[in-house]
């Protein structure tokens, strides 16, 4: 079993709806948690970061960890075409050298 | 966010042939660079973890004199793929981490071997 679970999609949406992206993970040791946003041939970008449990916002976007059950989401509100990209959830222990353990990544295709 | 360059952005090439790639962090010193390799509409594939002034670790299945992989600097990872061919065409990203626990990521390089 992958340490982090996420549903490649596609996930479509229409424009001006809130999106829900998830991640489930096993590693009880991930503190760090983190979304990137893909373009197609580009290299990922980092959205959001939370430490442990809890939520924070940013904008639009707002990144949720619940530590009790493993799970990890990125809202998206008043979505739109340009939001359109591959989402990628992350997790790290926190050890050193670690490398971020990373979901395959959600397409999200948002219509106008 | 901080700045990571990759160049070159696109390189294409001989069968056969050697090709360097170089990532930069900009604006913060990397103590840690990771190595990805991603084919269209796939999944990131963590290649090499690669710390200031020591050896690479690669992951299972990653030929290391394949892909050599040099960390010089806190601010300067290569990856060099050696004796290349048509299979190694891909999209290689890197990655740089400093004191704060996140990465952030190059544009990617886009490699053609012929």
């Amino acid at each position: 079993q992958k340490e982090v679970e996420q549903d490649p999609g596609p996930l479509s949406v229409p424009e001006g709806a809130i999106v829900s992206l998830n991640c489930t993970y096993s590693n009880s040791a991930f503190q760090y948690f983190m979304w990137y946003r893909q373009y197609s041939r580009k290299g990922p970008e980092l959205l959001m970061y939370t430490y442990s449990s809890g939520n924070k916002e940013d904008g639009r976007f707002t990144a949720q960890v619940d530590k009790s059950s493993k799970y990890i989401s990125l809202f998206i509100r008043d979505s739109q075409p340009s939001d359109s990209a591959t989402y990628l959830c992350a997790a790290y222990s926190g050890g050193g050298a670690d490398g971020l353990t990373f979901g395959k990544g959600t397409h999200l295709i948002i219509q106008p | 966010g901080a700045v990571v360059s990759q160049h070159p952005s696109r390189v294409i090439c001989k069968s056969g042939t050697s090709v360097k790639i170089e990532c930069r962090s900009l604006d913060f010193q990397a103590t840690t660079m990771f190595w990805y390799r991603q084919f269209p509409k796939k999944s990131l594939m963590l290649m090499a973890t690669s710390n200031e002034g020591s050896k690479a670790t690669y992951e299972q299945g990653v030929e290391k004199d394949k892909f050599l992989i040099n960390h010089a600097s806190l601010t300067l990872s290569t990856l060099t793929v050696t004796s290349a061919h048509p299979e190694d065409s891909s999209f290689y990203i890197c990655s740089a981490r400093g004191t704060r626990p996140f990465a952030y990521f190059g544009p990617g390089t886009r490699l053609t071997v012929l």
